[in-house]
């Protein structure tokens, strides 16, 4: 079937501007999260969703982040005023309701601010 | 402080030989590790999870072994390829956690014919 898909594959944006990254989870998965890849970085978890929790947004680096996830499906990360630190590949993943949290992930968006 | 590190940034093997990746953790209590493989351009790809409870698990050639009192896994690929060259990341969860997996920086692994 069909896996995680991600749009925009890549985004150049000036800084200060908004955008928006919508992740599609694999069908039927109730858990959702996005990180954040540096070059040269780990993944940084960045937001947490479960079914119809509140989701874990612990890992957002600042109040210009935020996500929602509308119907228990799709994903949206939106960066306000964007900066030149968020250039990185933003990467979404889901997992099932099985207790291994085996996770897969979406090709990412790169995301280049100037 | 908590960290999650993968001691070697990048290795060099020749083809048919093991590769031997290493993870270690200070100041987490993990309920399990799990390795994933990254192409460049690409997430990463689930290959293995083991358990705290579990010391070794196997698939195909690869194998991962947890010693929780070392606070390290290993992670082997044997009789490896060219085409298992890729960046290899350990993730971990919490006990206690969701789901919320904490990632080392990955190891580049680099096979030679």
């Amino acid at each position: 079937g069909a896996g995680v898909s991600q749009s925009p594959s890549n985004k150049v944006t000036e800084k200060g501007k908004d955008v928006e990254l919508r992740c599609d989870p694999i069908s039927g998965h109730t858990a959702l999260y996005w990180y954040r890849q540096s070059l040269g970085q780990g993944l940084e978890f960045l937001i947490y969703f479960q079914g119809n929790s509140a989701p874990d947004k612990s890992g957002l680096p600042s109040d210009r982040f935020s996500a929602e996830r509308t119907g228990g499906s799709v994903s949206t990360l939106t960066i306000q005023r964007t900066q030149q630190e968020d250039s990185a590949v933003y990467l979404c993943a889901s997992s099932g309701t099985g207790k291994s949290y085996e996770q897969y992930f979406g090709p990412g968006t790169r995301l280049t601010v100037t | 402080s908590q960290k999650i590190e993968q001691n070697s940034e990048a290795l060099n093997i020749q083809e048919g030989k093991t590769a031997t990746l290493t993870c270690n953790y200070t100041n987490y209590s993990p309920a399990y590790l799990q390795w994933y493989r990254q192409d460049p351009g690409r997430g990463p790809v689930f290959l293995l999870l083991i358990r705290e409870n579990e010391k070794e698990k196997r698939k195909e050639r690869l194998k991962v072994t947890f010693d929780t009192t070392l606070k390290q896994s290993l992670f082997h690929i044997t009789a490896s390829q060219p085409a298992d060259s890729a960046t290899y990341l350990c993730a971990l969860l919490r006990r206690g956690s969701q789901g919320n997996l904490i990632f080392g920086k990955g190891t580049k692994l680099s096979v030679k014919p």
